[in-house]
């Protein structure tokens, strides 16, 4: 079955940099676009970043634009997400989401989630 | 950028009621509109995408309809394993927005 883990979350100050991985499993992670989600405490979800099935196309929302890069190696099934000059307002549970096909923005498979706490 | 509107927020519901969750997108979205349930700790899931078209392995008791701006969630007889929060997000442009989520408790 389909399995996405996420790992690399933590506690990290303010203008400090992390970086998230997502492992996939279960499905041809070469032919599907992916995606990060996030959930600050209190609030909904957000998307934040979407990578195409082979990394030639990547979409930001404006919130994290210029400093998150979100990246992918199909080669060990695996997504990233740098998170560059990290703000209090970027801590949130991020979750990796898979896309039902190339670039549809229909999520039918999320990992858990790891949280990233920004805090001096 | 397209608002995504839930009500109600939360509700408490008995098992083997019909419960109805709204989602009003701020401009018409056609039927891309889909719903996730996320229960504590757990990864979300998906329900329903395009308004209407059931995700594999989803109980027959979920349904979603509606279209343009106005979308409904029903559960046709909650279950305890129903307790969540449900998310309506739209895919139609971006960015892709969600709605703040409607908590479901079982009384």
């Amino acid at each position: 079955q389909v399995q996405l883990v996420e790992s690399g979350g933590g506690v990290v100050q303010p203008g400090r940099s992390l970086r998230l991985s997502c492992a996939a499993s279960g499905f041809t992670f070469s032919t599907y676009g992916l995606h990060w989600v996030r959930r600050a405490p209190g609030k909904g979800l957000e998307w934040v970043t979407v990578i195409s099935y082979d990394g030639s196309n990547k979409y930001y929302a404006d919130a994290v634009k210029g400093r998150f890069t979100v990246s992918r190696d199909n080669s060990k099934n695996t997504l990233y997400l740098q998170m560059n000059s990290l703000r209090a307002e970027d801590t949130a549970v991020y979750y990796c989401a898979k896309d039902q096909g190339g670039s549809t923005y229909v999520y039918d498979y999320w990992g858990r989630g790891t949280l990233v706490t920004v805090s001096s | 950028d397209i608002q995504m509107t839930q009500s109600p927020s939360s509700l408490s519901a008995s098992v083997g009621d019909r419960v109805t969750i709204t989602c009003r997108a701020s401009q018409s979205i056609g039927s891309y509109l889909n719903w996730y349930q996320q229960k504590p700790g757990k990864a979300p899931e998906l329900l329903i995408y395009t308004a209407s078209s059931f995700h594999s392995g989803v109980p027959s008791r979920f349904s979603g309809s509606g279209s343009g701006t106005d979308f409904t969630l029903t559960i046709s007889s909650l279950q305890p394993e129903d307790s969540a929060t449900y998310y309506c997000q739209q895919s139609y442009s971006a960015p892709r927005t969600f709605g703040q989520g409607t908590k479901v408790e079982i009384k």
